[in-house]
Protein backbone atom coordinates (compact mmCIF):
# COMPACT_ATOMS: atom_id res chain seq x y z
CA UNK A 1 0.00 0.00 0.00
CA UNK A 2 1.35 3.80 -0.14
CA UNK A 3 1.29 5.64 2.36
CA UNK A 4 4.17 7.81 4.33
CA UNK A 5 6.09 6.28 6.86
CA UNK A 6 7.37 7.79 9.97
CA UNK A 7 10.09 6.32 12.22
CA UNK A 8 10.86 6.03 15.18
CA UNK A 9 7.17 6.48 16.92
CA UNK A 10 8.75 7.08 20.03
CA UNK A 11 12.31 9.10 20.36
CA UNK A 12 14.54 10.42 23.31
CA UNK A 13 17.11 12.91 23.33
CA UNK A 14 20.08 13.90 25.83
CA UNK A 15 21.43 17.15 26.05
CA UNK A 16 23.51 18.38 23.38
CA UNK A 17 22.99 15.23 21.05
CA UNK A 18 21.27 15.43 17.60
CA UNK A 19 18.58 12.72 16.59
CA UNK A 20 17.77 12.09 12.81
CA UNK A 21 13.70 11.23 12.46
CA UNK A 22 13.05 8.94 9.63
CA UNK A 23 10.49 10.12 6.52
CA UNK A 24 9.89 7.81 3.50
CA UNK A 25 7.18 7.57 1.28
CA UNK A 26 6.41 5.62 -1.59
CA UNK A 27 3.78 7.75 -3.42
CA UNK A 28 5.97 8.95 -5.85
CA UNK A 29 5.57 12.45 -4.44
CA UNK A 30 7.33 15.57 -5.47
CA UNK A 31 6.90 17.82 -2.18
CA UNK A 32 7.40 16.87 1.26
CA UNK A 33 7.20 18.69 4.46
CA UNK A 34 7.92 18.93 8.32
CA UNK A 35 5.49 19.98 10.75
CA UNK A 36 6.34 20.01 14.74
CA UNK A 37 2.97 20.02 16.83
CA UNK A 38 2.70 21.43 20.53
CA UNK A 39 0.06 21.17 22.76
CA UNK A 40 -2.26 23.96 22.04
CA UNK A 41 -0.91 24.96 19.16
CA UNK A 42 -1.28 24.34 15.30
CA UNK A 43 0.97 22.56 13.45
CA UNK A 44 3.67 24.61 12.61
CA UNK A 45 6.27 23.98 9.23
CA UNK A 46 9.97 23.57 9.92
CA UNK A 47 11.05 22.83 6.43
CA UNK A 48 9.76 21.42 3.37
CA UNK A 49 10.92 20.44 -0.07
CA UNK A 50 9.55 21.23 -3.47
CA UNK A 51 12.08 18.40 -5.36
CA UNK A 52 14.92 16.12 -4.96
CA UNK A 53 17.76 18.13 -4.16
CA UNK A 54 16.17 21.47 -2.85
CA UNK A 55 14.44 22.35 0.50
CA UNK A 56 13.61 26.07 1.78
CA UNK A 57 13.14 26.71 5.42
CA UNK A 58 9.64 27.48 6.92
CA UNK A 59 8.48 29.58 10.20
CA UNK A 60 10.37 27.61 12.64
CA UNK A 61 13.67 26.23 11.08
CA UNK A 62 16.46 27.14 13.78
CA UNK A 63 18.00 24.23 15.42
CA UNK A 64 16.71 21.91 12.58
CA UNK A 65 18.28 20.70 9.39
CA UNK A 66 17.06 18.42 6.35
CA UNK A 67 18.09 16.74 3.29
CA UNK A 68 16.57 15.27 0.34
CA UNK A 69 19.26 13.08 -2.02
CA UNK A 70 16.19 10.76 -2.84
CA UNK A 71 12.47 11.51 -3.62
CA UNK A 72 11.11 9.17 -1.06
CA UNK A 73 13.46 10.32 1.73
CA UNK A 74 13.28 13.42 3.65
CA UNK A 75 14.91 12.92 7.05
CA UNK A 76 14.62 15.71 9.84
CA UNK A 77 17.73 16.30 12.06
CA UNK A 78 17.19 17.86 15.70
CA UNK A 79 20.19 19.48 16.29
CA UNK A 80 21.55 20.59 19.81
CA UNK A 81 20.89 23.89 18.86
CA UNK A 82 17.10 23.15 18.87
CA UNK A 83 16.47 24.07 22.93
CA UNK A 84 12.86 23.19 23.34
CA UNK A 85 12.57 19.53 20.54
CA UNK A 86 9.76 18.11 22.76
CA UNK A 87 7.26 17.87 20.28
CA UNK A 88 5.20 15.68 17.76
CA UNK A 89 6.75 15.78 14.47
CA UNK A 90 4.65 14.91 11.38
CA UNK A 91 6.00 14.34 7.73
CA UNK A 92 3.69 14.89 4.81
CA UNK A 93 4.17 15.12 1.26
CA UNK A 94 1.41 15.72 -1.91
CA UNK A 95 2.32 15.40 -5.58
CA UNK A 96 3.69 18.40 -6.00
CA UNK A 97 3.99 21.97 -4.38
CA UNK A 98 0.48 23.80 -5.35
CA UNK A 99 -1.95 25.19 -3.12
CA UNK A 100 -4.75 23.13 -4.51
CA UNK A 101 -2.93 19.61 -3.81
CA UNK A 102 -3.67 17.81 -0.55
CA UNK A 103 -1.18 16.59 1.89
CA UNK A 104 -1.23 13.18 2.92
CA UNK A 105 1.13 12.52 6.28
CA UNK A 106 3.03 10.05 8.17
CA UNK A 107 1.81 8.57 11.73
CA UNK A 108 4.18 11.54 13.44
CA UNK A 109 6.87 10.86 16.00
CA UNK A 110 7.08 11.97 19.20
CA UNK A 111 10.23 13.27 20.33
CA UNK A 112 11.49 13.73 24.30
CA UNK A 113 14.21 15.08 26.17
CA UNK A 114 15.79 13.00 29.01
CA UNK B 1 3.48 34.84 9.12
CA UNK B 2 -0.23 34.82 8.83
CA UNK B 3 -2.57 33.71 10.51
CA UNK B 4 -5.44 30.47 10.38
CA UNK B 5 -7.91 31.07 12.83
CA UNK B 6 -9.98 28.32 14.14
CA UNK B 7 -13.52 28.73 16.20
CA UNK B 8 -14.49 27.08 18.95
CA UNK B 9 -11.80 25.69 20.12
CA UNK B 10 -13.27 22.74 21.31
CA UNK B 11 -16.64 21.28 21.17
CA UNK B 12 -18.70 19.12 23.08
CA UNK B 13 -22.08 17.37 21.51
CA UNK B 14 -24.70 14.82 21.77
CA UNK B 15 -25.01 12.03 19.01
CA UNK B 16 -27.53 13.05 16.59
CA UNK B 17 -26.55 16.89 16.84
CA UNK B 18 -26.13 18.71 14.07
CA UNK B 19 -22.94 21.31 14.70
CA UNK B 20 -20.44 23.96 12.57
CA UNK B 21 -16.56 25.29 12.86
CA UNK B 22 -15.38 28.54 11.31
CA UNK B 23 -12.32 28.84 9.82
CA UNK B 24 -11.01 32.93 9.08
CA UNK B 25 -8.24 33.91 7.24
CA UNK B 26 -6.53 36.27 4.95
CA UNK B 27 -9.20 37.22 2.31
CA UNK B 28 -6.29 39.03 0.57
CA UNK B 29 -4.82 36.31 -2.36
CA UNK B 30 -6.72 33.72 -1.97
CA UNK B 31 -5.33 30.54 -3.18
CA UNK B 32 -7.02 27.41 -1.65
CA UNK B 33 -8.57 26.19 1.75
CA UNK B 34 -8.00 23.09 3.23
CA UNK B 35 -9.80 21.32 5.51
CA UNK B 36 -8.37 17.76 7.45
CA UNK B 37 -9.54 15.43 10.04
CA UNK B 38 -7.13 14.49 12.88
CA UNK B 39 -8.82 11.38 14.72
CA UNK B 40 -6.69 10.06 17.85
CA UNK B 41 -3.93 7.57 16.82
CA UNK B 42 -3.89 7.99 13.69
CA UNK B 43 -2.48 10.63 10.79
CA UNK B 44 -4.31 13.31 9.69
CA UNK B 45 -6.43 12.87 6.42
CA UNK B 46 -7.90 15.60 3.95
CA UNK B 47 -11.58 16.35 4.07
CA UNK B 48 -11.78 19.15 1.48
CA UNK B 49 -9.60 21.27 -0.64
CA UNK B 50 -11.36 24.47 -1.76
CA UNK B 51 -10.48 27.27 -4.46
CA UNK B 52 -13.57 29.03 -5.56
CA UNK B 53 -15.53 31.73 -4.22
CA UNK B 54 -19.36 29.84 -2.76
CA UNK B 55 -17.87 26.58 -3.68
CA UNK B 56 -19.82 23.93 -1.30
CA UNK B 57 -18.21 20.36 -1.03
CA UNK B 58 -19.90 17.35 0.48
CA UNK B 59 -18.39 14.35 1.97
CA UNK B 60 -21.62 11.90 3.72
CA UNK B 61 -22.66 14.14 6.64
CA UNK B 62 -20.13 16.78 6.59
CA UNK B 63 -20.19 19.48 4.33
CA UNK B 64 -17.98 22.63 3.94
CA UNK B 65 -18.75 26.42 2.34
CA UNK B 66 -16.22 29.09 1.23
CA UNK B 67 -16.56 32.43 1.20
CA UNK B 68 -12.76 34.28 0.02
CA UNK B 69 -13.90 37.91 0.02
CA UNK B 70 -14.25 37.61 3.86
CA UNK B 71 -12.47 35.28 4.15
CA UNK B 72 -13.98 32.44 6.08
CA UNK B 73 -15.56 28.85 5.52
CA UNK B 74 -17.69 26.82 7.65
CA UNK B 75 -17.53 23.02 8.12
CA UNK B 76 -20.48 21.73 8.85
CA UNK B 77 -21.52 17.86 10.80
CA UNK B 78 -24.85 16.47 10.29
CA UNK B 79 -26.63 14.42 12.84
CA UNK B 80 -22.96 13.49 14.56
CA UNK B 81 -21.60 10.10 15.39
CA UNK B 82 -19.28 9.02 17.76
CA UNK B 83 -16.98 8.78 15.32
CA UNK B 84 -17.27 11.94 13.82
CA UNK B 85 -15.11 12.66 17.45
CA UNK B 86 -11.55 14.28 16.03
CA UNK B 87 -9.78 17.76 15.88
CA UNK B 88 -10.40 19.18 12.45
CA UNK B 89 -7.99 21.12 11.01
CA UNK B 90 -7.95 24.13 7.97
CA UNK B 91 -5.23 25.66 6.47
CA UNK B 92 -4.43 28.39 4.01
CA UNK B 93 -1.22 28.49 1.41
CA UNK B 94 -0.06 32.06 2.00
CA UNK B 95 1.77 32.09 -1.72
CA UNK B 96 0.62 30.08 -4.34
CA UNK B 97 3.06 26.74 -4.55
CA UNK B 98 4.39 27.07 -0.81
CA UNK B 99 3.63 24.82 2.08
CA UNK B 100 0.31 25.38 4.08
CA UNK B 101 -0.12 27.42 6.95
CA UNK B 102 -2.48 25.87 9.80
CA UNK B 103 -5.00 27.10 12.46
CA UNK B 104 -5.13 25.38 15.78
CA UNK B 105 -7.52 22.89 15.29
CA UNK B 106 -11.74 22.44 16.11
CA UNK B 107 -11.49 19.31 18.72
CA UNK B 108 -14.92 17.89 18.47
CA UNK B 109 -16.10 14.97 21.04
CA UNK B 110 -19.74 13.24 20.59
CA UNK B 111 -21.22 11.53 23.10
CA UNK B 112 -23.35 8.65 22.46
Amino acid sequence: DGGITQSPKYLFRKEGQNVTLSCEQNLNHDAMYWYRQDPGQGLRLIYYSQIVNDFQKGDIAEGYSVSREKKESFPLTVTSAQKNPTAFYLCASRDRDATNEKLFFGSGTQLSVL
Amino acid sequence: ILNVEQSPQSLHVQEGDSTNFTCSFPSSNFYALHWYRWETAKSPEALFVMTLNGDEKKKGRISATLNTKEGYSYLYIKGSQPEDSATYLCAFPHQAGTALIFGKGTTLSVSS
